[in-house]
C-alpha cells in the first residue's frame, strides 16, 4: 500500500484553465503539506495542514487553495493556471519534525 | 531568515567509492533539526538521515554518515562503499525546533547531483 498517493502523477493544460490535484495518506499522520519544485529542482514549502487546519500559508498566489476535508486528505486547487505554474508538486506527511514521508510528485505543465 | 547553501551541483564517483556531500547554512536558532533527503530518478523524495542539533553525536544510518560542526554551520554527507541505487539529486534541509512542531517548515538547499558509475 502507498503511503503518501497523489493524483494525477501528470497534469497537462492551457493557460487560465482550472485544476486539481488530490493527496490522500495512510500513515495516520496529523500533519500534511504541499511542496513545489522548480525547473531548478528547488523545493519550497506552500502550504501545511495539522488535522484539517491551515498552518502554513508560504506567500503563495490565492489561485492555490488547499483544502483539508480529513486529516487524511489534502487537495490543491489552482485556479486561472499560468506558464509560471508550471512544476512538480509533491504532497507529504509528517508525525515526527521533519520526518516527512512524500508522494511521488505531479507534474503539472502549462501550455 | 533561514538559508541553506549545497556548493557542489554535480558529483560523479565509481561505485564502491566513498563520497561527501556539502552543506552549509546559516541561522541564529540554537536548536534545529538538520536533514538529508534524496530524490532517486523515480522523483519521490525519501528521508536519508536526520540530526538534532544539540546531538554532538554525528547520526549514521548504514553506509550513511554526516559529520555535524555546529559552530561552522556545516553539515556534510559521506556514502560509503557507494552502490548504482545512490544515484540521485540530494537534499540539505533545515528545520527550526520551535515551540509548535507542527508551525515548524523544512527550508532545501539547491541539491547535488550524485551520479554512481559502473
Amino acid at each position: 500500500d502507498t503511503a503518501v498517493s497523489q493524483t494525477p502523477k501528470y497534469l497537462v493544460t492551457q493557460m487560465g484553465n482550472d485544476k486539481s490535484i488530490k493527496c490522500e495518506q495512510n500513515l495516520g499522520h496529523d500533519t500534511m503539506y504541499w511542496y513545489k519544485q522548480d525547473s531548478k529542482k528547488f523545493l519550497k514549502i506552500m502550504f501545511s495542514y495539522n488535522n484539517k487546519e491551515l498552518i502554513i500559508n508560504e506567500t503563495v498566489p490565492n489561485r492555490f487553495s488547499p483544502k483539508s476535508p480529513d486529516k487524511a486528505h489534502l487537495n490543491l486547487h489552482i485556479n486561472s493556471l499560468e506558464l509560471g505554474d508550471s512544476a512538480v508538486y509533491f504532497c507529504a506527511s509528517s508525525q515526527v519534525r521533519g520526518k516527512l514521508f512524500f508522494g511521488s510528485g505531479t507534474q503539472l505543465s502549462v501550455l | 531568515a533561514q538559508t541553506v547553501t549545497q556548493s557542489q551541483p554535480e558529483m560523479s564517483v565509481q561505485e564502491a567509492e566513498t563520497v561527501t556531500l556539502s552543506c552549509t547554512y546559516d541561522t541564529s536558532e540554537n536548536n534545529y533539526y538538520l536533514f538529508w533527503y534524496k530524490q532517486p530518478p523515480s522523483r519521490q523524495m525519501i528521508l536519508v538521515i536526520r540530526q538534532e542539533a544539540y546531538k554532538q553525536q554525528n547520526a549514521t544510518e548504514n553506509r550513511f554518515s554526516v559529520n555535524f560542526q555546529k559552530a561552522a554551520k556545516s553539515f556534510s554527507l559521506k556514502i560509503s562503499d557507494s552502490q548504482l541505487g545512490d544515484t540521485a539529486m540530494y537534499f540539505c534541509a533545515f528545520m527550526k525546533h520551535g515551540p509548535v512542531a507542527r508551525a515548524q517548515k523544512l527550508v532545501f538547499g539547491q541539491g547535488t547531483r550524485l551520479t554512481i558509475n559502473p
